[in-house]
């Protein structure tokens, strides 16, 4: 089945450090892929999306190319801040049995100190 | 608008306890889902709706309850607490669930539910 992997976390970076985020998928067909961001106490919230091979998803300083030749979508930032600190995860979107579902990765704890 | 909400925000039940999980959006979405989180899972869907009077299940439906009979609201019964069902619950709603386009799912702040 289709199913996202995500590097382990914490990733513990000083301020103002370049962040990569890796993300692979296993899909059947052509999946739309995302980021969400989880703050500390709160939902989540999507940061940024594509929808098709080579589309870059780009959103506060994030970036992401959608890449089907690897089935990666890595998360990267070239400067990160106290404020980028928390929970990412990584989606793919499901289309089954006619309805739309997301299946996330299990998620990559950011801490970011000054 | 307020969004997507869930009540309540924090809960403790004892093994065998029944509950109600509420959760409601105004923004007229189609699609409302449940999820469960937990640590070095990510995000796993319990059941799904895309209308009233519309449901189905997800990756890990036993032991949960759902019924939509509005577009607003999407609870999420436990009828038999256990502690395997400690976990942090969110709702998530989309403008729509059909067709193979995607619509950006909100999802509620949350309820921490702890099985004792």
């Amino acid at each position: 089945g289709d199913s996202v992997t995500q590097m382990e976390g914490p990733v513990t970076l000083s301020e103002e450090a370049f962040l990569t985020i890796n993300c692979t998928y296993t899909a059947t067909g052509y999946p739309s892929l995302f980021w969400y961001v989880q703050y500390p106490g709160e939902g989540l919230q999507l940061l940024l999306k594509a929808t098709k091979a080579d589309d870059k998803g780009s959103n506060k300083g994030f970036e992401a190319t959608y890449r089907k030749e690897t089935t990666s979508f890595h998360l990267e930032k070239g400067s990160v801040q106290v404020s980028d600190s928390a929970v990412y995860f990584c989606a793919l979107n499901a289309f089954s049995g006619g309805y739309n579902k997301l299946i996330f990765g299990a998620g990559t704890r950011l801490a970011v100190h000054p | 608008n307020a969004g997507v909400t869930q009540t309540p925000k924090f809960q403790v039940l004892k093994t065998g306890q029944s509950m109600t999980l509420q959760c409601a959006q105004d923004m007229n979405h189609e699609y409302m889902s449940w999820y469960r989180q937990d640590p070095g899972m990510g995000l796993r869907l319990i059941h799904y709706s895309v209308g009233a009077g519309i449901t189905d299940q997800g990756e890990v439906p036993n032991g949960y309850n759902v019924s939509r009979s509005t577009t607003e609201d999407f609870p999420l019964r436990l009828l038999s607490a256990a502690p395997s069902q400690t976990s942090v619950y969110f709702c998530a709603s989309s403008y729509s669930g059909t067709g193979g386009s995607y619509n950006e799912q909100f999802f509620g702040p949350g309820t921490r539910l702890t099985v004792l």
